[in-house]
């Protein structure tokens, strides 16, 4: 069994400052780690894919980093505004080629206060 | 397009119905998925396709029956569900390979009375 842990579970952050949470995965056997954010009632919008040791990608005020040697992903969010609150899910994979399903963490729950 | 379209948005059965989730995409994906999510659990895979052929099958009861008639129709057919099959029945597509991310639908919300 496969576990992708994610920490903290929730996270309140006042509107302006930054905040990063962090997704840990099995080092053996990667293949490609994915972030996605999940707003209630929506449907998982894909962040990130990331591949490579050491991939950075940002996207607008988010960001990722990804280290597969140790098994760990950080997500940053810089300068937070009300719109960021949602459900950040970390997802993992390991076979290659074809189609693999992905494996998600339990989520960080952003609550971002005015 | 770029959306997964899933139907119905909710859906209330007994356990004794018949009833199918319907899931389109017309992004030319080649990969789509099934997946289950309990309230406070993350997403967990029951069934892939590619190329309209079943690939994984998470040891899944029969009570679900997924079927894909063409590369852009997933169905997920359920028959004698229990109650504890209450859930968020999302489906997703993705193109096939290392750096695709995937394409998630809105779900449908099950409940088995």
């Amino acid at each position: 069994i496969l576990n992708v842990e994610q920490s903290p579970q929730s996270l309140h952050v006042q509107e302006g400052d930054s905040t990063n949470f962090t997704c840990s995965f099995p080092s053996s056997n990667f293949y490609a780690l994915h972030w996605y954010r999940w707003e209630t009632a929506k449907s998982p919008e894909a962040l990130f894919v990331m591949t490579l040791n050491g991939d950075e990608k940002k996207k607008g005020r988010i960001s990722a980093t990804l280290n597969t040697k140790e098994g760990y992903s950080y997500l940053y969010i810089k300068g937070s505004q009300p719109e960021d609150s949602a459900t950040y899910l970390c997802a993992f994979t390991y076979s290659g080629g074809g189609a693999d399903g992905l494996t998600f963490g339990k989520g960080t729950h952003l609550i971002i206060q005015p | 397009d770029t959306e997964v379209t899933q139907t119905p948005k909710h859906l209330v059965m007994g356990m004794t119905n018949k009833k199918s989730l319907k899931c389109e995409q017309h992004m030319g994906h080649r990969a789509m998925y099934w997946y289950k999510q309990k309230a406070k659990k993350p997403p967990e895979l029951m069934f892939v396709y590619s190329y309209e052929k079943l690939s994984i099958n998470e040891s899944v009861p029969s009570r679900f029956s997924p079927e894909c008639p063409n590369s852009s129709l997933l169905n997920l057919h359920l028959h004698a569900l229990q109650p504890e099959d209450s859930a968020l029945y999302l489906c997703a597509s993705s193109q096939l390979g290392q750096s695709y991310g995937y394409t998630f639908g809105s779900g449908t919300r099950l409940t088995v009375v």
